[in-house]
Parts: C-alpha cells; sequence; structure tokens
C-alpha cells in the first residue's frame, strides 16, 4: 500500500546544531508539504514543494530549507536549531496540481532543541 | 487575520450524546476547499472529508455529518451518539485557489467523549 513515512520519530538535539527531517512517499504525488504543529497554533506551513525542483515558503519558514530532488522526498533541514524549533514536525503530500486536493499526512516527528 | 476559526478549544460530552464542532472561515476567493481532520491521541492526522465551494450539500457518513454553509462561512461537524473511540482533536482547514491552495488550519477543538 502506498503510504508517507518520517524518519527519526524522535530526536533530541541542542542547540545550533543541523537536523534533517526526512520525508518519503509512495503515492507519487507531485505536492508535499511540511507543517509544526505547536499547543494553540494548529498546524502552520513551513515549506511546500509542487514538484520535483520547485520549493515555496509557507508562513512559517525562517530558519527551516528544503530540497526536491526527486518526487518521493522532502527533507526538511534546519540549519542551526534553536530552542523555539521544539515542535513536532509533520510531512504531507497531496496529488494533483497546485495543492487542492486532500493533504495525506505522515505519522510526525518530536523534535526537542535543548 | 485567522482565516480557520474554531472557537471551542475543548468539549466534553458523555457518550451517545450528539456534539457540533464548530468551523468558520474567512475568505475572499470563489474556488476553495474545505477540509476536517481528526487527530486520535496516537497524534497522526486522519483525513474525515473534502468540500468544494461549489457543492452546499450536506454530507452524512455514518455517525458523522457536515453542515456547510456559504451564508454564514460555516462548516460545521456533528457527531451523532457520541463514542469514546471520536475522542481526539478535529481541525479544520482551508485551501484557497488565490494562495496557491496553500492549507490553512484552525486551532483545532479538543474532544473528550466521557463513557
Amino acid at each position: 500500500d502506498a503510504e508517507i513515512t518520517q524518519s527519526p520519530r524522535h530526536k533530541i538535539t541542542e542547540t545550533g546544531r543541523q537536523v534533517t527531517l526526512a520525508c518519503h512517499q509512495t503515492w507519487n504525488h507531485n505536492n508535499m508539504f511540511w507543517y509544526r504543529q505547536d499547543l494553540g497554533h494548529g498546524l502552520r506551513l513551513i515549506h511546500y514543494s509542487y514538484g520535483v525542483q520547485d520549493t515555496n515558503k509557507g508562513e512559517v519558514s525562517d530558519g527551516y530549507s528544503v530540497s526536491r530532488s526527486n518526487t518521493e522526498d522532502l527533507p526538511l533541514t534546519l540549519e542551526s536549531a534553536a530552542s523555539s524549533q521544539t515542535s513536532v514536525y509533520f510531512c504531507a503530500s497531496s496529488g494533483g496540481n497546485g495543492g487542492a486536493d486532500t493533504q495525506y499526512f505522515g505519522p510526525g516527528t518530536r523534535l526537542t532543541v535543548l | 487575520a485567522q482565516k480557520v476559526t474554531q472557537a471551542q478549544t475543548e468539549i466534553s460530552v458523555v457518550e451517545k450524546e450528539d456534539v457540533t464542532l464548530d468551523c468558520v472561515y474567512e475568505t475572499r476567493d470563489t474556488t476553495y476547499y474545505l477540509f476536517w481532520y481528526k487527530q486520535p491521541p496516537s497524534g497522526e492526522l486522519v483525513f474525515l472529508i473534502r468540500r468544494n465551494s461549489f457543492d452546499e450539500q450536506n454530507e452524512i457518513s455514518g455517525r458523522y455529518s457536515w453542515n456547510f454553509q456559504k451564508s454564514t462561512s460555516s462548516f460545521n461537524f456533528t457527531i451523532t451518539a457520541s463514542q469514546v473511540v471520536d475522542s481526539a482533536v478535529y481541525f479544520c482547514a482551508l485551501s484557497e485557489v488565490v494562495t496557491g491552495n496553500q492549507f490553512y488550519f484552525g486551532t483545532g477543538t479538543s474532544l473528550t467523549v466521557i463513557p
């Protein structure tokens, strides 16, 4: 069955370190998204991609970067982790063009920055 | 400004009661999509429903029903005869064509069903 996976599921890191969270989908979806979930804020969009080599900034993109070299993967990099980036991170993907289709989510990665 | 408002932060009901979760959205677009997702205590996000702005028919799926009213910019979700397994955080989301179909999520409503 097609799925979307994230790794690691839990990560503890130190302030200032570079961290990369992996997202892999086997739906063959064009569109992929990264969100962070914080209490009182719901899910907020960090970055998104509508296809290979396409990346776009979302609402809370500062301190994060992504790259899309193939259809299946959209890794999220925290260049220099900060305590404010402690959160639960969700990756999602959708088919169709431009992202109007339903987004299907991965299981999430809980990141703690000490 | 918040594009999706879920004013109910937490709701508790006794099992078998009906409960309605409110969702109010804001958009100037004529073409948009509305979604509901469920996040059970295990943490994953489960898709429940997608509606487009041109389809105002209410929808029923088992114990779940959705009331879409463009006149009041609302897309409310009702659970009939609630069960303990319905305990979760529920998110409403809006996707607009004019903003490239980005999803805007509400802050969620935490539902607890008491046995």
